[in-house]
């Protein structure tokens, strides 16, 4: 079975940092994209970043670059999300989302349960 | 990029009723279209992708439809544990994909 396992959230304060961590099992973690998605309190999902098997190939919304910084370690089936220069507005619980991309198509098809990141003084 | 708008924000439905939610595309995005079920306090699940295609497991009075920029989602017969939030999502070939706003269902 799949499970996602998000961590590393917490409350920290503006301009602050944090590492989340999204630990992965039930599946070839190498063969699969992976991306984190966010959702704001009350609000709506938003992509944040995508990174492909190898980490070669990254991408990150508009609203995040600069700032955050994905990677992964295949060997650990870890996936990571490096988050500087925080600001309020990133406050949200942020999910690890497996990618499948496939004859299907693509859609995201296992989500972790989120971890929440708060960003105040 | 690409650009979703999804309607209406919220609906309130009574059980048994066929349910229609649609979004738009800011350009022609073929098939590309998956649709999410988001339960309170739980993480989002896909229902259908490629705007038609019925994920393994999902109960068939869940479908999708649509091409190119005009897509629609309907249960055709509204249940009680269908009460979520529900979200289109736009992918290409690379990212960024990007989610509609979300429709609140709720049961009248």
């Amino acid at each position: 079975e799949v499970h996602l396992v998000e961590s590393g959230g917490g409350l920290v304060q503006p301009g602050g940092s944090l590492r989340l961590s999204c630990a992965a099992s039930g599946f070839t973690f190498s063969s699969f994209e992976m991306n984190w998605v966010r959702q704001a309190p009350g609000k709506g999902l938003e992509w944040v970043s995508y990174i492909d098997y190898s980490g070669s190939s990254i991408f990150y919304a508009d609203s995040v670059k600069g700032r955050f910084s994905i990677s992964r370690d295949n060997a650990r089936s870890s996936l990571f999300l490096q988050m500087t220069s925080l600001r309020v507005e990133d406050t949200a619980v942020y999910y690890c989302v497996r990618d499948r991309r496939d004859s299907r198509g693509c859609s995201f098809d296992y989500w972790g349960q989120g971890t929440l990141v708060s960003v105040s003084s | 990029d690409i650009q979703m708008t999804q309607s209406p924000s919220s609906l309130s439905a009574s059980v048994g009723d066929r349910v229609t939610i649609t979004c738009q595309a800011s350009q022609d995005i073929s098939n590309h279209l998956n649709w999410y079920q988001q339960k309170p306090g739980k993480a989002p699940k896909v229902l259908i992708y490629d705007a038609s295609n019925l994920e393994t497991g999902v109960p068939s009075r869940f479908s999708g439809s649509g091409s190119g920029t005009d897509f629609t989602f309907t249960i055709s017969s509204l249940q009680p544990e269908d009460i979520a939030t529900y979200y289109c999502q736009q992918w290409g070939r690379l990212p960024p994909v990007a989610f509609g706003q979300g429709t609140r269902l709720e049961i009248k």
